[in-house]
């Protein structure tokens, strides 16, 4: 068990570029969930999938921002044209059907956009 | 809607002695509460979680938090503090009316002194 991974760790991308960001969760985990987090708040609920299927999602996911899990395995999260305002840590956590209270979390994607 | 406050931005004690770090909630049906902490340059880590049950629930590194449903609280505790329990820590919850949104609150940092 490695613990849930995320690609890249840093980000850096001018204002209106497109980026995505890949999440690997615990092997058999079948939740994953991504949040966001700015320098002292904590993280902000963004989308939550079961599976493959996207179960919740937060009107904080504009419509430039969309997440996938096409195998129920790994994730991405894709934001479009790119604001000075997404500059944030995106994380990644899951949770098994067993123990699905606690979630784990992985290192983070830190994104600057310039 | 669901929220959580930790009214504190920093807690201080000095090592040994025992540390409250403070966490009220607001929820549609009954909570599920957890804390996490965070330390430098680490992903947030599970400490703990009230589902339902006994009030006094028991987590990793000694810690302990307490529900008070009268109250609305959450605080996490800990016997007696050692230098390596400062980090940040953050205090969540979700209602058990459906969804898996869960709700962090901004933060706690806790600094212990030797």
């Amino acid at each position: 068990d490695t613990g849930v991974s995320q690609d890249p760790r840093h980000k850096i991308t001018k204002r209106g570029q497109n980026v995505t960001f890949r999440c690997d969760p615990i092997s058999e985990h079948n939740r994953l969930y991504w949040y966001r987090q700015t320098l002292g708040q904590g993280p902000e609920f963004l989308t939550y999938f079961q599976n493959e299927a996207q179960l919740e999602k937060s009107r904080l996911l504009s419509d430039r921002f969309s997440a996938e899990r096409p195998k129920g395995s790994f994730s991405t999260l894709e934001i479009q044209r790119t604001e000075q305002g997404d500059s944030a840590m995106y994380l990644c956590a899951s949770s098994s059907r067993e123990v699905s209270y606690e979630q784990y979390f992985g290192p983070g994607t830190r994104l600057t956009v310039t | 809607a669901q929220s959580v406050a930790q009214p504190e931005d920093q807690v201080n004690v000095a090592e040994g002695n025992p540390l409250t770090v403070k966490c009220t909630y607001s929820v549609s049906g009954n909570p599920y509460l957890f804390w996490y902490v965070q330390y430098p340059n680490r992903g947030l880590q599970f400490l703990l979680k009230y589902i339902t049950g006994d009030n006094l629930v028991k987590g990793s590194y000694g810690f302990e938090a307490e529900f008070n449903k009268s109250q609305t609280s959450f605080h996490l505790k800990k016997p007696s503090a050692l230098v390596s329990d400062s980090a940040l820590y953050f205090c969540a919850v979700r209602g058990d009316t459906g969804g898996f949104k869960t709700i962090f609150g901004a933060g706690t940092r806790l600094f212990v002194k030797a």
